[in-house]
Formats: C-alpha cells, sequence, structure tokens
C-alpha cells in the first residue's frame, strides 16, 4: 500500500548508543519530516528536507541527524542517546504543489534507558 | 514564532451530540491549516485541510472552518459516535509550504455510548 512506512516499530537502546530510524515513502513526495511526539509538549518538528540533498533543521535538532540521498528514503540518525530522547517519532511527507496534504507513518516508540 | 492551542484538552459527550473543537494560531501567514485524528498508539490521520483562501471544508459528518484574520478554526462534528472517540489535532503551516507544521497539543474526544 502506498504511503510512509517507518522502522522499527519499537526500539529499547541504552544510554550512549546510536541508532538510525528509517522512512520511506513510495508517493513520489519532496518534502519529508521528522517530528518527535512527548506527553504534554505536542508534536516537534525535528528536521526536515524539501528535496534530495537538501535538509535543515527544525525546531528540536539537536542530538539528531538526517540526510536525504534519495527522493523516497529519510532516515534519522541517533548519535549518541539519551534518555530525554525517549519519545515517539513519527515520519512525514507531502508534495511541494498542490494540497500539500500531509501523510504520516505509523511511528517508532523509542526508550532509551 | 508561531504558536497552536486548542480548547478543549479533552471533551466527553453522549453519543449523537454536535460538537465544536476549536482551534487557535498566532500568526495568521498560514499557508493552509489541517486537522488530523489520531487514535491511542498510532499514527496521524489527515482529516480536512483548509488552504489560507479558503473558509471551509467537508467531508461526510466533519465541517472545518478557517478565520485566518482571527487566527481561528473550528471542527464541528455532526451527530457524533462512539468510533470519533480519538484525539484531534490541529496543525498550520508557513508559508513555505507543508514541510513544517506547527501543532496545537490537540483535543481528546470521548463518545459515550
Amino acid at each position: 500500500n502506498a504511503g510512509v512506512t517507518q522502522t522499527p516499530k519499537f526500539q529499547v537502546l541504552k544510554t550512549g548508543q546510536s541508532m538510525t530510524l528509517q522512512c520511506a515513502q513510495d508517493m513520489n513526495h519532496e518534502y519529508m519530516s521528522w517530528y518527535r511526539q512527548d506527553p504534554g509538549m505536542g508534536l516537534r518538528l525535528i528536521h526536515y528536507s524539501v528535496g534530495a540533498g537538501i535538509t535543515d533543521q527544525g525546531e528540536v535538532p539537536n542530538g539528531y541527524n538526517v540526510s536525504r540521498s534519495t527522493t523516497e528514503d529519510f532516515p534519522l540518525r541517533l548519535l549518541s542517546a539519551a534518555p530525554s530522547q525517549t519519545s515517539v517519532y513519527f515520519c512525514a511527507s507531502s508534495q511541494a504543489w498542490g494540497l500539500l496534504v500531509v501523510t504520516f507513518g505509523s511511528g517508532t516508540r523509542l526508550t532509551v534507558v | 514564532k508561531q504558536e497552536v492551542t486548542q480548547i478543549p484538552a479533552a471533551l466527553s459527550v453522549p453519543e449523537g451530540e454536535n460538537l465544536v473543537l476549536n482551534c487557535s494560531f498566532t500568526d495568521s501567514a498560514i499557508y493552509n491549516l489541517q486537522w488530523f485524528r489520531q487514535d491511542p498508539g498510532k499514527g496521524l490521520t489527515s482529516l480536512l485541510l483548509i488552504q489560507s483562501s479558503q473558509r471551509e471544508q467537508t467531508s461526510g459528518r466533519l465541517n472545518a472552518s478557517l478565520d485566518k484574520s482571527s487566527g481561528r478554526s473550528t471542527l464541528y462534528i455532526a451527530a457524533s459516535q462512539p468510533g470519533d472517540s480519538a484525539t484531534y489535532l490541529c496543525a498550520v503551516s508557513g508559508q513555505g509550504g507543508s514541510e513544517k507544521l506547527v501543532f496545537g497539543k490537540g483535543t481528546k474526544l470521548t463518545v459515550n455510548p
């Protein structure tokens, strides 16, 4: 089915470990974004991309890296996990023109111990 | 900095009631406004998108209005059903496009049979 696919769905990390959250979309969307959702804080933008090779920081980028080598993929890397990065992470995508309806993935629930 | 507020934070109604969810934003220079639904442990599903030049959008029992000059939007749900129980999120995009959404914290709706 067309949409945004995130893997893994659940992950437990130890403090200091690194990992990559995967995000792929098959709708040929130019725009892709990463958000984190925390209780009482809502969804906040981490990083975003307006096309292959172009990325920029959002509201809460510290501790995360991204790259966009293809239109389809937008991985999020945690360099050295901290308990403050315990959260639910959502990837989203949309076209660069028209209605700009945003499609979200089902999320990755990350726990850092 | 754009800020989005949703009132109330939680709402409990009996089945069949018509209800209104509110969303306000501080910067009227938006490109569009989207309403999403989020079920527990799930991703976000787009319900309605209103372009900044539009006043309202309708989909089935849902109607969303936008008053850009006053920084307000409402989501009207007619004849509520238990299946409508979920968290409803409002998000605005700036002039750049939908790669950067600013979200409210949501309204948790419970429809009692």
